[in-house]
């Protein structure tokens, strides 16, 4: 149980173009997701916290209007990087809080974002 | 969130038995200890979480002393499988918010 799914795996765009990755709780219902930004070899960075209904919060340094967050049901929350540029290339991994152990979140597989 | 100090990497054997110790001198009351496992391009794995004294599960045992300001991670018997970064979080449950250090790379050579 417990799974979590992203949707794409990888993905390459054009510089300028927008891209939206998808997030999936598959067996549990999740209120608060969290979408996190890995660039290689360096640890998990969170971007913000992803609430059903309501709009998500940003951590400090980074862009709401670039990165923006939609979480339209209890299973599913969206990250749309709009206006790629290069230096988005990064790993971009979701996560949604279980019900079960205490602060125990349950991690997607990621999205590889290639920007040429 | 209490921050956290853990070995940058640490190298081993199949077979062995790995430690891997995380410090958190000002975790707080209500902090939970977790540990999360990362192979390269996914996303991290739970492996284990505890409050205190020993807590042990299929993968591994964590052991927290008396005082909480350390705990350790104990994967016994590694194979090639393991290697991968381990990251040791400190929070309260209710606190949503995981902040991941630099975590630690673990290397198990045959």
């Amino acid at each position: 149980g417990a799974v979590v799914s992203q949707h794409p795996s990888r993905v390459i765009c054009k510089s300028g173009t927008s891209v939206k990755i998808e997030c999936r709780s598959l067996d549990f219902q999740a209120t608060t997701m969290f979408w996190y930004r890995q660039f290689p070899k360096q640890s998990l960075m969170l971007m913000a916290t992803s609430n059903e209904g309501s709009k998500a919060t940003y951590e400090q340094g980074v862009e709401k209007d670039k990165f923006l967050i939609n979480h339209a049901s209890l299973t599913l929350s969206t990250l749309t990087v709009t206006s790629a540029h290069p230096e988005d290339s990064s790993f971009y991994i979701c996560s949604a809080r279980g019900a079960g152990r205490a602060g125990e979140q349950y991690f997607g597989p990621g999205t590889r974002l290639t920007v040429t | 969130l209490a921050k956290t100090t853990q070995p940058i990497s640490m190298d081993s054997y199949e077979g062995q038995e790995v430690n891997i110790t995380c410090s958190h001198n000002n975790i707080a009351t209500n902090d939970y200890i977790t540990w999360y496992q990362q192979f390269p391009s996914q996303g991290p794995r739970f492996i284990i979480q505890g409050y205190k004294t020993k807590v042990t599960n299929e993968v591994a045992s964590l052991f927290i002393p008396a005082d909480r300001k350390s705990s350790t991670l104990s994967l016994p018997r590694v194979s090639l499988s393991d290697t991968a970064v381990y990251y040791c979080l400190v929070g309260y449950p209710n606190d949503y918010k995981l902040s991941f250090g630099a975590g630690t790379t673990v290397t198990v050579r045959a």
